[in-house]
């Protein structure tokens, strides 16, 4: 079966700091990557995605994120955070799994950037 | 770019009534929307699949009697719950895949999402 594993719940980081946040997928079929930001009370917004290509792909607001296939990850990065940056993040995958197409997403991570 | 819509934002309603919650694709044709709930300090989990025309896919554990989907037209796709209780109360969020677009799994957009609260 497939799953979505974001190994950390919460994070905590200064303002200005770098973070990463991990994600760690399990599927028997070829999925498609993707990180998702939401604020409270909101729906979600795409930070970037993996579809194919270079490993590592840039998104919005200065994240990235590097596909490992071998350790099947796809941890989310910033060299340098801002307290605007807190916010809850969604690693998802999609894919045409057994009875279409889906999309699983992660528990979440919790961002919590202080001053 | 691609937008959803969903409306209400926010409802309250009474124990056993019934809510209807609209999706819609704005600015493209959808033939499939998915509707997902989430709970407080939790993830988005997939409710069904609603495909335009025929009967929604509901996933596993998902009463498909309480939650009534209909997706009558391309723009369109409806959720109502049905005899609703306090634990219906969720945050519920469509997304919609472009029809037009290449077949890439890139084109799914979300809707902003409905608070749910059933007092």
């Amino acid at each position: 079966a497939q799953s979505v594993t974001q190994l950390d719940s919460q994070v905590p980081v200064f303002e200005e700091a770098p973070v990463e946040l991990r994600c760690n997928y399990s599927s028997s079929v070829s999925v498609y990557l993707f990180w998702y930001v939401q604020y409270p009370n909101q729906g979600l917004q795409l930070l970037l995605k993996y579809l194919s290509g270079s490993t590592l792909v840039k998104g919005i607001n200065g994240f990235e994120a590097e596909f490992n296939k071998s350790q099947t990850s796809f941890h989310l990065r910033k060299p340098s955070v801002h307290i605007s940056d807190t916010a809850e993040y969604f690693c998802a995958v999609s894919a045409y799994f057994t009875g279409g197409f889906k999309t699983i997403f992660g528990a979440g991570t919790r961002l919590f950037v202080k001053a | 770019g691609a937008v959803v819509s969903q409306h209400p934002s926010r409802v309250i309603c009474k124990s056993g009534t019934s809510v209807k919650i609209e999706c819609r694709s704005l600015d493209f044709q959808a033939t499939t929307m998915f509707w997902y709930r989430q709970f407080p300090k939790q993830s988005l989990m997939l409710m069904a699949t609603s495909n335009e025309g025929s009967k929604a896919t509901y996933e596993q554990g998902v009463e498909k009697d309480k939650f009534l989907i209909n997706h009558a037209s391309l723009t369109l796709s409806t959720l109502t719950v049905t005899s609703a209780h306090p634990e219906d109360s969720s945050f519920y969020i469509c997304s919609a895949r472009d029809l037009g677009a290449p077949r890439r799994t890139d084109t799914q957009y979300f809707g902003p999402g409905t608070r749910l609260t059933v007092l």
